[in-house]
C-alpha cells in the first residue's frame, strides 16, 4: 500500500544533542512538508521541498534543517539550536498542486 | 500573506445532534479547501474537500459548503456519533503551480461528542 512512514513513533533527547527524523514516502509526490504541533495547538510549518535537492524555510525554520536528497525521502534534524523541541513533528507530502496532504503517524520527541 | 480563520476553538454537541465549523479565508485566489480529521496521538487524515468551482460536496454523514463571495466554507456532521470526536482542521490554497499550492491551516476545532 502507497503511504508515508515516520520514524521513529517517539524519540528522546538529552540538553545539545542533534537529532533526526525521518519521513519515506511511496506515493511518487513531488513535495513534503515538516509541520510541528504543539499540546492542543495546530499546526506551525517548518520546512517545505517542492522538488528534489530544493527546500524552503517555513514559519518556524530556527533551531531545524532539512535534505532532499531524493524524492521519496525528507528527514528533518532537529538541532541543538532549537530551544523547546519537545513537541509532534507531522510530515505530509502532496502529488499536484490543489491536491491534499498524506500526513504521516507522527513522531513525538521529548527533550529529557 | 494568505490567513484562514477556524471557528469555534472547541465545540461539544449531544450524540445524534449536528456540528457545524467555519473557516474564512483571505484570498480570494484560493481555489482548493480541504478538511482534515486528527484523532489523538495520530496525523491529520482527509475527511473532504470541495474545490472553487462547487458550492457544495456531500459524503454520507459530512458535508463542506463554499461560499465564495463571503470567502467561508464550513463543516457540516450530521447525526453525530462518540467517534466524531477529534481535532478538525480546514485548510485552503491557490493551487498554483509554485509555492502558492501550500495549504494554510486553520487553527482547529476541538469536537467532543457526548454519549
Amino acid at each position: 500500500d502507497g503511504g508515508i512512514t515516520q520514524s521513529p513513533k517517539y524519540l528522546f533527547r538529552k540538553e545539545g544533542q542533534n537529532v533526526t527524523l525521518s519521513c519515506e514516502q511511496n506515493l511518487n509526490h513531488d513535495a513534503m512538508y515538516w509541520y510541528r504541533q504543539d499540546p492542543g495547538q495546530g499546526l506551525r510549518l517548518i520546512y517545505y521541498s517542492q522538488i528534489v535537492n530544493d527546500f524552503q524555510k517555513g514559519d518556524i525554520a530556527e533551531g531545524y534543517s532539512v535534505s532532499r536528497e531524493k524524492k521519496e525521502s525528507f528527514p528533518l534534524t532537529v538541532t541543538s539550536a532549537q530551544k523547546n523541541p519537545t513537541a509532534f513533528y507531522l510530515c505530509a507530502s502532496s502529488g499536484t498542486p490543489s491536491y491534499g496532504y498524506t500526513f504521516g503517524s507522527g513522531t513525538r520527541l521529548t527533550v529529557v | 500573506g494568505e490567513n484562514v480563520e477556524q471557528h469555534p476553538s472547541t465545540l461539544s454537541v449531544q450524540e445524534g445532534d449536528s456540528a457545524v465549523i467555519k473557516c474564512t479565508y483571505s484570498d480570494s485566489a484560493s481555489n482548493y479547501f480541504p478538511w482534515y480529521k486528527q484523532e489523538l496521538g495520530k496525523g491529520p487524515q482527509l475527511i473532504i474537500d470541495i474545490r472553487s468551482n462547487v458550492g457544495e460536496k456531500k459524503d454520507q454523514r459530512i458535508a463542506v459548503t463554499l461560499n465564495k463571495t463571503a470567502k467561508h466554507f464550513s463543516l457540516h456532521i450530521t447525526e453525530t456519533q462518540p467517534e466524531d470526536s477529534a481535532v478538525y482542521f480546514c485548510a485552503a490554497s491557490k493551487g498554483g503551480m509554485d509555492s502558492s499550492y501550500k495549504l494554510i491551516f486553520g487553527s482547529g476545532t476541538r469536537l467532543l461528542v457526548r454519549p
